[in-house]
């Protein structure tokens, strides 16, 4: 069966500080995968895609980057963490060949910048 | 840029149904989801439905569409403490990613 891993489940960072999330799925192989953030009253907002290894799409300009280094496997990363990066991260992905209508989403990393 | 608008809170009885209303601008939006977010959790799938669909009911949910209005609902029948939850609809048209309202938090009152 398939199944989405994402950690760590919490994380607080000072500001400054380098990030790394991983997510990595197991049970499928060449899905879509995706990176989410939920900030408080702000719902989620789809921050990476990567349609596979090395393809990655940005839909919103910050201070975050993502990589697809395997197939099953995609990693937000930060250089230097600003206050406004606090939020709930979320990975998911899709299925191959289903386009995007089925998303299965990962447990979630709550990330608090301090 | 495509979105997608929802209350924010929503507050029933137990026993009671709820009604979740979504609103959507974009024309081409194929697919239609209600995914449920318990505290601290990630996004659990409850039900979709195709755009050449009106209804789709599943047991306690009921998803109802109205293309012309781009207006989505979701009815949970019988409200229990356990739906307490933040209810996100979702649209995409197949071809792009999944785009989300802000999501409506739902509490149950017993």
């Amino acid at each position: 069966s398939q199944t989405i891993h994402q950690w760590p489940a919490t994380l607080v960072q000072p500001v400054g500080s380098p990030l790394s999330l991983e997510c990595t799925v197991e049970g499928t192989s060449n899905p879509n995968l995706y990176w989410y953030r939920q900030a408080a009253g702000r719902g989620l907002q789809l921050l990476f895609y990567s349609v596979g290894i090395g393809q990655i799409s940005s839909e919103v300009p910050q201070n975050l980057s993502a990589s697809r280094p395997q197939d099953r496997q995609f990693i937000l990363s930060s250089k230097k963490l600003l206050l406004s990066d606090s939020g709930f991260y979320l990975c998911a992905w899709i299925p191959p060949g289903r386009l995007n209508t089925e998303a299965f989403f990962g447990q979630g990393t709550r990330l608090t910048v301090v | 840029g495509e979105d997608v608008e929802q209350s924010l809170f929503l507050s029933v009885r137990e026993g009671d149904s709820s009604v979740i209303n979504c609103t959507y601008t974009d024309s081409s939006s194929t697919y239609l989801y209600w995914y449920k977010q318990e505290p601290g959790a990630g996004l659990q799938l409850l039900t979709y439905i195709f755009s050449n669909m009106d209804m789709k009911q599943d047991q306690r949910l009921t998803v109802l569409l109205n293309k012309k209005d781009k207006h989505l609902s979701l009815r949970i029948a019988d409200t229990q403490t356990g739906d307490s939850a933040i209810y996100f609809c979702a649209e995409t048209s197949g071809n792009t990613p999944l785009v989300f309202g802000k999501g409506t938090r739902l509490s149950v009152i017993a």
